[in-house]
């Protein structure tokens, strides 16, 4: 079994302030890949990144930057210098062998 | 770049009545997925379609679902008689050959389903 989940259920912050979404997961696998996903108020999903099990390194990629860390089993995802497009709802999600989401982080990044 | 197209975007029906939700997969993509988001709630898994049969279900996809790959390119789900819990967001999704290891999906823009 597996689960993930997302204690933060929402967040809200004043524009240009950093956000940071906690992410904790539960596997048996020694394999497995992580995500996060962005759903936009428009409904879609968007991929933002997979990192996978044997890959600590943690990465910045613009205003994206996330920590992995293998010991706590989080997947942590920081939005620096936070914008209003951003407001969207976060989905931290695990694979093994098929896809399962946190229940969801909203982000809402106020003017 | 290659998408996973859905329609319709928004379907409303009666409940009771039948609804088939269309998805046309990335070309070369082996593996195919429904997944449901009711409104405020988190993305669930309802099925994996591989070889022309349904690979893996989850305890949703009961008698009332099924899918189908009719003409090779597209990718239907059929609710046969819907309900008013059926309401959601439902997502194709389309993969290839190593996604069920990666988890590396393309998902298309969802298809709202509104049950009156």
């Amino acid at each position: 079994a597996q689960k993930v989940t997302q204690a933060q259920t929402e967040i809200s912050v004043v524009e240009k302030e950093d956000v940071t979404l906690d992410c904790v997961y539960e596997t048996r696998d020694t394999t497995y890949y992580l995500f996060w996903y962005k759903q936009p108020p428009s409904g879609e999903l968007v991929f933002l990144i997979r990192r996978n099990s044997f890959d600590e390194q943690n990465e910045i990629s613009g205003r994206y930057s996330w920590n992995f860390q293998k010991s706590t089993s989080s997947f942590n995802f920081t939005i620096t210098a936070s914008q209003v497009v951003d407001s969207a709802v976060y989905f931290c999600a695990l694979n093994d062998y098929k896809l399962s989401f946190g229940a969801g982080t909203t982000v809402t990044v106020r003017a | 770049e290659p998408e996973v197209t859905q329609t319709p975007s928004h379907q409303v029906t009666q409940m009771g009545q039948e609804v088939i939700l269309r998805c046309v997969p990335i070309s070369n993509h082996l593996y195919f997925y429904w997944y449901r988001q009711i409104l405020g709630q988190k993305v669930e898994f309802l099925v994996s379609f591989y070889n022309n049969e349904i690979s893996e279900k989850s305890e949703i996809f009961d008698d009332q679902f099924s899918v189908e790959r009719p003409d090779g390119s597209n990718f239907t789900l059929k609710i046969r008689s819907t309900k008013l819990e059926d309401s959601a967001m439902y997502f194709c999704a389309s993969g290839t050959d190593s996604s069920p290891n990666t988890g590396e999906l393309f998902f298309g823009e969802g298809s709202r389903l509104t049950v009156l």
